[in-house]
Parts: structure tokens; sequence; C-alpha cells
């Protein structure tokens, strides 16, 4: 079984500070993903890297996958409270198809006005 | 264009009891996937149905089942309902799956509640 580490579990900070959040695995994954999920709401998908050592930017957030693709960090720049919400980060098996993702357990981000 | 919509939102049921949750897809596609998710937890994959047929099973016992209709849409099927069951029932739509990139759209889910 492929797990997947998410940390820290939880973040509070104030807005306008920096931040990243890790997921690790002892294994290697094809490519990973990062959802962002807001309560009562299902988790959307914000990037996937595919290529070790990928960095992928959206607005505030760089997203990086490391050389060997067991890890990948998210660092969220500037953080505001429409930020707030669970981080996770899922993959495939290794070899297989995304429909049977792992996800980690998330870590839940508030920022605070 | 409609995304992936689950009905009810919400359910309460005790234990013993069987629960029926239903997903539609989002417009245009055929493959639908079911995830538990437990509080505190990351969304765990329970199966996934292509084609009106379960192509791929998580660990789940015989007690989850499900089916897709022709129109695509989606029922997951739980019996002999367990406290630990309750969580919030995920379905994650796409197309037919070509490669480790695929999106999968995720519905806002159902809270099922067991007592």
């Amino acid at each position: 079984t492929q797990l997947l580490e998410q940390s820290p579990q939880f973040l509070s900070i104030q807005e306008g500070e920096n931040l990243t959040v890790y997921c690790n695995s002892s294994s290697v994954f094809s490519s990973l993903q990062w959802y962002r999920q807001e309560p009562g709401e299902g988790p959307v998908l914000l990037v996937t890297v595919v290529t070790g050592g990928e960095v992928k930017k959206l607005k505030r957030l760089t997203f990086q996958f490391g050389d060997a693709r067991k890890d990948s960090s998210l660092h969220i720049t500037a953080a505001q409270p429409g930020d707030t919400g669970l981080y996770l980060c899922a993959g495939p098996p290794s070899g297989g198809s995304n429909y049977k993702l792992t996800f980690g357990k998330g870590t839940l981000l508030t920022v605070n006005p | 264009d409609a995304g992936v919509t689950q009905s009810p939102t919400h359910l309460i049921k005790t234990r013993g009891q069987q629960v029926t949750l239903r997903c539609s897809p989002k417009s245009g596609h055929d493959t639908v996937s079911w995830y538990q998710q437990a509080l505190g937890q990351g969304p765990q994959f329970i199966f996934q149905y292509y084609e009106e047929e379960e192509r791929q099973r998580g660990n789940f016992p015989d007690r989850f089942s499900g089916h897709q209709f022709p129109n695509y849409s989606s029922e997951l099927n739980v019996n002999a309902l367990l406290l630990g069951d309750s969580a919030l029932y995920l379905c994650a739509s796409s197309l037919e799956p070509k490669g480790s990139t695929d999106t999968q759209y995720f519905g806002p889910g159902t809270r099922l509640t067991v007592l």
C-alpha cells in the first residue's frame, strides 16, 4: 500500500504570512495531485505534477514535485483568508491510471484576517 | 454546464439499516468513482464504475455495492450499516482514464450519520 504523509496536520497563520505544507511517501508516484477542500464541499483539483523536479505556479501557490517523485510541497505566498481550507495531496498507484487515488490526511489551513 | 451532483446532502440512519446514495456525473463524463471520507481523514477509494460495470475496488467489504446506469449516473448502496460507516461519501466523475494525469471532478458529497 502506498501511503502519503502530510505535514503539518494543522496550520493557523495570519493574513500576509507565507507557508509551506508537505506531502511525503516512501513510494514513487507517477504523478501527484493537490486538492483544496472547503467545508461542505468536495475536493477541487489545484494542480497535477508529473515530472521529477517539476515546479508549477498558480498565482500565489507554488507546487514542487521531488526529484525522486516521492514527495511534494505546496508553498503559499502572502496567504489570504480565502486560502483557508483542507489541502490534500493524492496520487495514483505506480504505473496505473489515476482512478484509484491514494489521498493523504490533509493539512487544515486557517488564515486569520 | 452542471458539475457533479449528489443526493441527498445529508442522511441519518440507524445501525443495521441500508442506504442508497446517488450521483450524477459532470456532463460528458462516463466514469464514476466513489470515495469515503471519515472525519479528519483524506478520501478513501471505494470503487469505480465504467460502462455499467465495477472496474476497480478499494479495501471495502461486500456491504458496499454500486451500480451505474446507461446515462452514466451511479448509486452507492451500503447494507447493514455500522457506526463506523458515518462519513462524507464523495462521488467523482471523469472521462475513461487514459493516463496518470486524468482529472476527476468531485461532487459536494453526502454526509451520512449512523446512530
